[in-house]
């Protein structure tokens, strides 16, 4: 299956809110309520951050929340802190049994 | 405390096998609705999902590599193995394992160990 469409970058300055969308299909992730998203810094291993469309894991900050429409699932920072500066990738279960993953999301923090 | 970590060789050959392992403490595969999943990234680039075992032995593959990845697990050691045949330069990445504990997230991760494909 083809990988999910992120944008290549997004910025924000501190304080501000930013969004990243994750554009799917019907064969995933408009299709089934299993979308998350991942934290991944420079030379780290990536970060759960957002399961089932809008759970956090315990330990996230509430600044981070997720919501779907249709075939695009989307992230939002709000209040945004210089550590939030990472790649960002959403992933999603397929109508294969499967997974996939975004093409990822550079996260500037101005 | 949930930790997984990677093992195996950090340089194959063009058209060897590799092998690696990725062993795990803190849950047990053996429990219902857990699983242990592969994904890799290439260096600068993005994640890529490879295969995923759950505790009842049900394998699932990347459709588009599935027939070079055998996945497989022992409960007794801790432990789940990734063998991925022919590898090629592209196949040089960063392997992850991480725990699958429902709906498809991978709630922790190992390390990951970069593995460069090179004769």
């Amino acid at each position: 299956q083809s990988a999910l469409t992120q944008p290549a970058s997004v910025s924000g300055s501190p304080g501000q809110s930013i969004t990243i969308s994750c554009t799917g299909t019907s064969s995933d992730v408009g299709g089934y309520n299993y979308v998350s998203w991942y934290q991944q810094h420079p030379g780290k291993a990536p970060k759960l951050m957002i399961y089932e469309v809008s759970n956090r894991p315990s330990g996230v900050p509430d600044r981070f929340s997720g919501s779907k429409s249709g075939n695009t699932a989307s992230l939002t920072i709000s209040g945004l802190q210089a550590e939030d500066e990472a790649d960002y990738y959403c992933s999603s279960y397929t109508s294969s049994s499967t997974g996939v993953f975004g093409g990822g999301t550079k996260l500037t923090v101005l | 405390q949930i930790t997984l970590k990677e093992s195996g060789p950090t340089l194959v050959k063009p058209t060897q096998t590799l092998t690696l392992t990725c062993t795990f403490s803190g849950f047990s595969l053996s429990t219902s609705g857990v699983g242990v999943g592969w994904i890799r990234q290439p260096p600068g680039k993005a994640l890529e999902w490879l295969a995923l075992i759950y505790w009842d032995d049900d394998k699932r593959y990347s459709p588009s590599l599935k027939s070079r990845l055998t996945i497989t697990k022992d409960t007794s050691k801790n432990q789940v193995v990734l063998t991925m045949t022919n590898m090629d330069p592209v196949d040089t990445a960063t392997y992850y394992c991480a725990q699958n504990s429902g709906s498809y997230r991978l709630d922790y991760w190992g390390q990951g160990t970069l593995v460069t494909v090179s004769s």
